[in-house]
């Protein structure tokens, strides 16, 4: 079964500076990846998602991720954070080859912008 | 706006006292799910519709049903809530069931157990 791993449970950073948050899914023929974001109190959000193509997707709010299938990655970054980024952020991975539908999700990241 | 929304935002209930869920969504999608998010833990499945269709994850406890009268609207039911079911609950929807879909979540339910 697949499984999605966030290294940091938390990642404190200053404002302006790069964030990189790390994501590694067991291995798979293929997956679909994506990044969700959860501010306080509320759902989640959707950032990004690589379903084929180019490995580096880029999302709203600034974030990107690259899909690397040899280290079986999709590491998060933004160049420059603001405060508006503390939140909760999650990796998740589907398997198009199950035959089903469900998205397993990481952990969770708390992201600390901090002025 | 085309939306997901989630009431009570907040609800407490009494432990062994059968309590309701409501979501509902404005953007016409065909499947509608419900998770259970514990604190500081991920999203856990725990049951989807795809159109009428009910699909119960296997690990979720028989104590939590659902219903879904209408496209518009899904019911999660926790008939006798225990301690443990004290959690945010997420409402989502996608516009057809594939593992390349976009989820779109409701604001959650917080529940709280007494």
């Amino acid at each position: 079964a697949q499984s999605v791993t966030q290294l940091d449970s938390q990642v404190p950073v200053f404002e302006e500076a790069p964030v990189e948050l790390r994501c590694n899914y067991s291995s798979s023929v293929s997956v679909y990846l994506f990044w969700y974001v959860q501010y306080p109190n509320q759902g989640l959000q959707l950032l990004l998602k690589y379903l084929s193509g180019s490995t580096l997707v880029k999302g709203i709010n600034g974030f990107e991720a690259e899909f690397n299938r040899s280290q079986t990655s999709f590491h998060l970054r933004k160049p420059s954070v603001h405060i508006s980024d503390t939140a909760e952020y999650f990796c998740a991975v589907s398997d198009p080859n199950t035959g089903g539908f469900k998205t397993i999700f990481g952990a969770g990241t708390r992201l600390f912008v901090k002025a | 706006d085309a939306m997901v929304i989630q009431n009570p935002r907040y609800q407490v209930t009494q432990f062994g006292k059968p309590v309701t869920l409501s979501c509902s969504q404005t953007l016409n999608h065909n499947v509608m799910y419900w998770y259970q998010q514990k604190s500081s833990q991920a999203p856990k499945l725990l049951f989807h519709y795809y159109d009428k269709d009910f699909n119960n994850e296997a690990d979720t406890p028989d104590n939590f049903q659902s219903r879904r009268p209408n496209t518009s609207f899904c019911f999660l039911d926790i008939r006798s809530p225990g301690l443990g079911d004290a959690a945010m609950y997420l409402c989502a929807t996608s516009r057809v069931r594939g593992t390349q879909e976009t989820q779109y979540f409701g604001p959650g339910t917080r529940l709280l157990v007494l």
